[in-house]
């Protein structure tokens, strides 16, 4: 276990479905990070929060909505998803210590193998 | 763009061996450098990570960092068959690269 949990582990889902992911982390970071691992290609990134606040998002579309109501937790709600947006879900936890800083090591939880039918 | 390069592989080793991986950064501006570890269906779990220019050693496992090639290795002692997995490296400026994983094979 890296104190990084999430769920559920596995979920399918229908096209008209809506859904939310859940990760929590317990190793006291400041940041959190959602990424979308799908075959064949580099883990992709898709949203950053840093000390709660959301400051990255890679063009992702709007029926991927995060939330991040502290800095322990972290929700991603799935509304209209397509087939293409199947893939492993990775949620992850470091510390940030600025632009200067950047950031330490990353801890990713267990995924969430996301099904769209 | 800022890139990570790995070579997909498979690297195929015997048990006993030296298995060495290797990856290629663009971005200059890189901080400090990870290696990962992802065995089939799990998600990424890191086993190295590097800041300065030299060689990094922890168990079995050693990294190595080359700013001035924009370069980083990793080397396995005494590969095992349980170290059968795919290798990610990533970079870090403002947030982590990653590059696509190179597949091991460790056979006995």
């Amino acid at each position: 276990e890296t104190g990084v949990t999430q769920t559920p582990r596995h979920l399918v889902m229908g096209m008209t479905n809506k859904k939310s992911l859940k990760c929590e982390q317990h190793l006291g970071h400041n940041a959190m990070y959602w990424y979308k691992q799908s075959a064949k290609k580099p883990l992709e990134l898709m949203f950053v929060y840093n000390f709660k606040e959301q400051t990255e998002n890679n063009s992702v579309p709007s029926r991927f909505s995060p939330e991040c109501p502290n800095s322990s937790h972290l929700f991603l709600h799935l509304h209209t998803l397509q087939p293409e947006d199947s893939a492993l879900y990775l949620c992850a936890s470091s510390q940030y210590m600025g632009l200067a800083g950047g950031i330490y090591e990353q801890y990713f939880g267990p995924g969430t193998r996301l099904t769209v039918t | 763009q800022k890139e990570v390069e790995q070579n997909s592989g498979p690297l195929s080793v015997p048990e006993g061996a030296i298995a060495s991986l290797n990856c290629t950064y663009s971005d200059r501006g890189s901080q400090s450098f990870f290696w990962y570890r992802q065995y089939s269906g799990k998600s990424p779990e890191l086993i190295m990570s590097i800041y300065s220019n030299g060689d990094k050693e922890d168990g079995r496992f050693t990294a190595q960092l080359n700013k001035a090639s924009q370069y980083v290795s990793l080397l396995i002692r005494d590969s095992q068959p349980s170290d059968s997995a795919t290798y990610l490296c990533a970079s870090n400026t403002d947030k982590l690269i990653f590059g696509t994983g190179t597949r091991l094979q460790v056979f006995p």
